[in-house]
């Protein structure tokens, strides 16, 4: 079992819709989560961040960690083509300087 | 530049050649991190530098990959011998900080073993 389980997708949408993306782990070690978005040929940007359990809000953006179930999920509301992007999670532990690691990356289209 | 810039974008060499792998990271940024990303896989660990000196470098595949930086600035990543199995995107990512939510990517080195 991978440290990091992410389902690929992909996943469309019809602009408007709400998007649920998520990724389950395995190691209680991490504490610090995050979602990023990668367009084609680009690299990855921070979306969220998020340390330990509990939901963050940033626009239409909402990340929630439930460490209790080792599940962690970005909600995007009134999805926008623009929002056409590879979605990754990654987790790291406290240590300073500590590698991040990926899920595999879920593929969203959301159409006009 | 503001970003983290990366050279060359694409790379084609042929089996067995060594390649060289650049990173210009954000002036000021401590911090540099390799990845690789193969289709389907993901983003790999490869290697973390604070300055010069590169306290994990536990992602490294095998001893035909290398790296090192200078001047607490500029990266390169070397490959010899290269295998096909070596194809991917390579991406490098500077902080200022060694916590994980600095990183500033770049777009990355497409690299194709023929």
């Amino acid at each position: 079992q991978k440290e990091v389980e992410q389902d690929p997708g992909p996943l469309s949408v019809p602009e408007g819709a709400i998007v649920s993306l998520n990724c389950t782990y395995s190691n209680s070690a991490f504490q610090y989560f995050m979602w990023y978005r990668q367009y084609s040929r680009k690299g990855p940007e921070l979306l969220m961040y998020t340390y330990s359990s509990g939901n963050k809000e940033d626009g239409r953006f909402t990340a929630q960690v439930d460490k209790s179930s080792k599940y962690i999920s970005l909600f995007i509301r009134d999805s926008q083509p623009s929002d056409s992007a590879t979605y990754l999670c990654a987790m790291s532990g406290n240590q300073a300087g500590t590698a991040l690691i990926f899920g595999k990356g879920t593929t969203l289209s959301v159409s006009s | 530049g503001a970003g983290v810039s990366q050279s060359p974008s694409n790379k084609v060499t042929e089996k067995g050649k060594d390649v060289e792998l650049r990173c210009d990271p954000i002036s000021g940024h401590t911090a540099l991190y390799w990845y690789r990303q193969s289709l389907g896989q993901g983003l790999e660990f490869l290697i973390y530098f604070q300055g010069n000196s590169a306290p994990d470098k536990s992602g490294l595949p095998s001893d035909r990959f290398s790296a090192e930086r200078t001047g607490g600035s500029v990266s390169t990543l070397t490959i010899q011998r290269t295998q096909q199995e070596d194809s991917a995107v390579y991406l490098c990512a500077s902080s200022p900080r060694t916590g994980p939510d600095g990183y500033t990517f770049g777009s990355g080195t497409r690299l194709t073993v023929v």
